[in-house]
């Protein structure tokens, strides 16, 4: 199993640029979580997928932030326009909430993003 | 809103020295609590608590969860430099997926 695979792993832009961060869920799973981790908040949830429908975007800080989930295997997290507050390591995880749920959550490696 | 406190924020330590972690919650409708280990990467998982008193173990590491004082410890005995990462724990609700919210972590040093 491929694990949940992250894009681009490390990205460094200006204020004001557009960033979008993807990612590709594990194969069968159901949910799709964004968490973003700074050291000053921690590991923060900012939006939670599940059947490809967004059920909980309170974590999502403001209008310049938007994620899309178009398919099973596919979503972006876009951040537009970008400041320098927003720099972070952005997680993007599956899971499977169906029959026998662990409830254990499943991280790819995670998009270094650094706002000049 | 659901609230996590780890403690303590960060330790350090020697090869071979046992460590207690604390983790302690606040939930509108708990169902488990997990725990997560987390090197320079993702966090990886470590263990998952639903039932008071039952200790779970994996080598030197140990968890065990109260419901009733609505607390987790997580323990490594014979800690190794390998032990060395930041240690998160978070509680799951029922009827919220899988939706974790996790504590500000427990940062471990092991020094050899």
């Amino acid at each position: 199993d491929a694990g949940v695979i992250q894009s681009p792993r490390h990205e460094v832009t200006e204020m004001g640029q557009e960033v979008t961060l993807r990612c590709k869920p594990i194969s069968g799973h159901n949910s799709l979580f964004w968490y973003r981790q700074t050291m000053m908040r921690g590991l923060e949830l900012l939006i939670y997928f599940n059947n490809n429908v967004p059920i909980d975007d309170s974590g999502m800080p403001e209008d310049r932030f938007s994620a899309k989930m178009p398919n099973a295997s596919f979503s972006t997290l876009k951040i537009q326009p970008s400041e320098p507050r927003d720099s972070a390591v952005y997680f993007c995880a599956s899971s499977w909430t169906g029959a026998k749920n662990t409830g254990e959550l499943f991280f790819g490696e995670g998009s270094r993003l650094t706002v000049l | 809103e659901d609230k996590v406190v780890q403690s303590p924020l960060s330790l350090v330590v020697h090869e071979g020295d046992t460590v207690t972690l604390n983790c302690s919650y606040e939930v509108t409708n708990f169902r488990s609590l997990l725990w997560y280990k987390q090197e320079k990467k993702a966090p990886t998982f470590l263990f998952m608590l639903t039932s008071s008193g039952i200790e779970k173990k994996s080598g030197r590491l140990s968890s065990i969860l109260d419901k009733k004082e609505l607390f987790s410890i997580l323990n490594i005995t014979a800690t190794q430099t390998g032990d060395s990462a930041v240690y998160l724990c978070a509680p799951l609700n029922k009827g919220a997926g899988n939706m974790l919210t996790f504590g500000g972590g427990t940062r471990l040093m092991v020094k050899p």
